[in-house]
């Protein structure tokens, strides 16, 4: 099925290790982007990738970063996970400003 | 810094039993609004986009309408299968043209 593909869907790490977070997607969009979601704080903005080759920071960069790889590929990683850093990432896609973003499944990654 | 506020955090319904979530939003000028559905352990699914005060979208038992300074999802005889969090986001033009900033979403719940 089309659509945005995370893994893996669950990590647990120890405070200090790194690893990174694999996003893909099969529609031809442009634009990608990772969120975590927190209780009670609704979905935040890490990083996005407007356009292949191009990468900015969201509302809550420290900590992460990001290669867009090609079209299809957005990566996330943490170089130094903190137990902060647990939550669920979302990788998402869109065609363009007006359009809605497609969503992945989420990775729910634990830091202890 | 664009806001939004969405109310209230839970809602229980019977089935069949009507009712209104709110996304109240400041922005300094809307390119957007979003809403969208999570079922729990997935991402979210986009519903729909509104532009303009005085617009409406519809789906299923679900209607969005849009103010100035406001959104409702009303949701109309539902059913249990309509039991999920529904999540707003707006896109202003402060910041990135591409950025949502996301509520923390209504939880919702239909019992048979």
């Amino acid at each position: 099925n089309a659509g945005v593909t995370q893994t893996p869907k669950f990590q647990v790490l120890k405070t200090g290790q790194s690893m990174t977070l694999q996003c893909a997607q099969d529609m031809n969009h442009n634009s990608m982007y990772w969120y975590r979601q927190d209780p009670g704080m609704g979905l935040r903005l890490i990083y996005y990738s407007a356009s292949e080759g191009t990468t900015d920071k969201g509302e809550v960069p420290n900590g992460y970063n990001v290669s867009r790889l090609n079209k299809r590929e957005f990566s996330l990683r943490l170089e130094s996970a903190a137990p902060s850093q647990t939550s669920v990432y979302f990788c998402a896609s869109s065609e363009g400003q007006s359009y809605g973003y497609t969503f992945g499944s989420g990775t729910r990654l634990t830091v202890v | 810094e664009d806001q939004v506020t969405q109310s209230p955090e839970a809602l229980r319904l019977q089935e069949g039993e009507s009712s209104s979530l709110n996304c109240s939003y400041t922005v300094s000028g809307l390119r957007g609004l979003f809403w969208y559905r999570q079922d729990p352990g997935k991402g979210p699914e986009f519903l729909f986009t509104l532009y303009s005060a005085g617009e409406e979208k519809e789906k299923e038992r679900l209607k969005a309408t849009l103010t100035k300074k406001e959104s409702f999802l009303h949701i109309t005889a539902p059913k249990p299968e309509d039991s999920a969090t529904y999540l707003c986001a707006v896109r202003g033009f402060s910041g990135s043209a591409r950025q949502l900033t996301f509520g923390s979403g209504t939880q919702l719940t239909v019992l048979p």
